[in-house]
């Protein structure tokens, strides 16, 4: 029973344009949520995260968007660079729960 | 100040063969926790433990099991090795939550 799902498993992206990560959950009870980023060879590194109380998160590059109703975020990274090619995880939580619960990841490509 | 360390790096084993990973975390960080990750299953969780107490288990058969110390370092073992057990074990620590969560680089085990 998969309750974070990414549904894209590779995204390429030209430099400089924005790219769109897409996450979509099944448990209503998840109340936080979280963006990994992982290079090959590396645990994975935080990135941002956002609040079921919020449906807007920014830092820097980063703004991830939380649409309840659809149990559906994104993140967005504007402009993209070619650092930022990388397999990106999100994940979601629950109160108390002391676990994360990860999508499988989506590999991102950004080309010059 | 160090982070997450895990050893070892790389292993080999055979079937029907028991492993035993080890995770440091980072000091003043309480809580371990460890996350099997396979292509296209992303990252699933396997157990969490708090000041030596598992707090926390995963789906995953009794052959997995863990232990943490007082100085909060933490191993876990596999039992009679599947083949299906190939997989990068990460750890992650934090200072008894999901903030702040931090990952090691991860023990990339084969079983042949």
């Amino acid at each position: 029973d998969q309750q974070v799902k990414q549904n894209s498993p590779s995204l390429s992206v030209q430099e400089g344009r924005i790219s769109i990560l897409n996450c979509d959950y099944t448990n209503s009870m998840f109340d936080y949520f979280l963006w990994y980023k992982k290079y090959p060879a590396e645990g994975p590194t935080f990135l941002i995260s956002i609040s079921s109380i919020k449906d807007k998160n920014e830092d820097g590059r980063f703004t991830v968007f939380l649409n309840k109703s659809a149990k559906h975020l994104s993140l967005h990274i504007v402009p993209s660079q070619p650092g930022d090619s990388a397999v990106y995880f999100c994940a979601a939580t629950a109160q108390g729960a002391q676990k994360l619960v990860f999508g499988q990841g989506t590999r991102l490509t950004i080309n010059p | 100040k160090a982070g997450v360390t895990q050893t070892p790096r790389y292993l080999i084993k055979t079937r029907g063969q028991q492993v035993t990973l080890s995770c440091s975390p980072i000091s003043g960080h309480r809580s371990v926790s460890w996350y099997q990750q396979t292509p296209g299953q992303g990252l699933q969780f396997l157990f969490e433990y708090f000041s030596e107490t598992q707090r926390n288990k995963g789906n995953f058969p009794g052959r997995f099991s863990g232990r943490q110390f007082s100085n909060s370092r933490s191993e876990m073992n596999v039992s009679t090795l599947e083949l299906g057990d190939s997989a990068l074990y990460l750890c992650a620590s934090s200072t008894g939550g999901y903030y702040g969560y931090t990952f090691g680089s991860g023990t990339r085990l084969t079983v042949v």
